[in-house]
């Protein structure tokens, strides 16, 4: 397997714009996270699905944040409109239990809002 | 809730020397303590774990230990070489296990 896939792996955008980051977890993995990660706040978790349905959403900062998973393949998570806060890296990682076991991390989506 | 420190922030050792980070967690319930290795421009990566019904677990050169009793963990990397370079993170599940509570991070550093 390829590993959790997530692009794009560098954004660069102007404040106001929409981004949309995107992941497709390992084959077989149940569980979904969305992380946050900068110098400051460290890593945080954003949103958690599981078996395509999100269950813990209470680390999405605000409404500019939303998230889906359509599918078992496939997860977006769209920032509108950006932020020069929002400047981070987000990484998407999958797991193939619900609430324990070893998260596999994409090499994640480095976005700057300028 | 759960909340874990971790320490040192940064970490220089000798090549050859051992390495020793150390994290402590707050929720007695915890029973599940990973350590990931974040090289630079990737995700973390499982390095070991260690479950609450024993004290100590080895993987070759990497070894964790937990003290339930005082609620710390420890990894420990002994013969270190330059390839261990990089920012270590313990963590602790809260709650249901779902969401681990992350350390800030050691960035460890091998001297050549």
């Amino acid at each position: 397997d390829a590993g959790v896939i997530q692009s794009p792996r560098h954004e660069v955008t102007e404040m106001g714009q929409e981004v949309t980051l995107r992941c497709k977890p390992i084959s077989g993995h149940n569980s979904l996270f969305w992380y946050r990660q900068t110098m400051m706040r460290g890593l945080e978790l954003l949103i958690y699905f599981n078996n395509n349905v999100p269950i813990d959403d209470s680390g999405m900062p605000e409404d500019r944040f939303s998230a889906k998973m359509p599918n078992a393949s496939f997860s977006t998570l769209k920032i509108q409109p950006s932020e020069p806060r929002d400047s981070a890296v987000y990484f998407c990682a999958s797991r193939q239990g619900a609430n324990t076991g070893e998260l596999f991390f994409g090499e994640g989506s480095r976005l700057t809002v300028l | 809730g759960e909340n874990v420190e971790q320490h040192p922030s940064t970490l220089s050792v000798q090549e050859g020397d051992s390495a020793v980070i150390k994290c402590t967690y707050s929720d007695s319930a915890s029973n599940y303590f990973p350590w990931y290795k974040q090289e630079l421009g990737k995700g973390p990566q499982l390095i070991i774990d260690i479950r609450s019904n024993v004290g100590e677990k080895k993987d070759q050169r990497i070894a964790v230990t937990l003290n339930k009793t005082a609620k710390h963990f420890s990894l420990h990397i002994t013969e270190t070489q330059p390839e261990d370079s990089a920012v270590y993170f313990c963590a602790a599940p809260q709650g249901s296990n779902y969401q681990l509570i992350w350390g800030a991070g050691t960035k460890l550093i091998i001297k050549p």
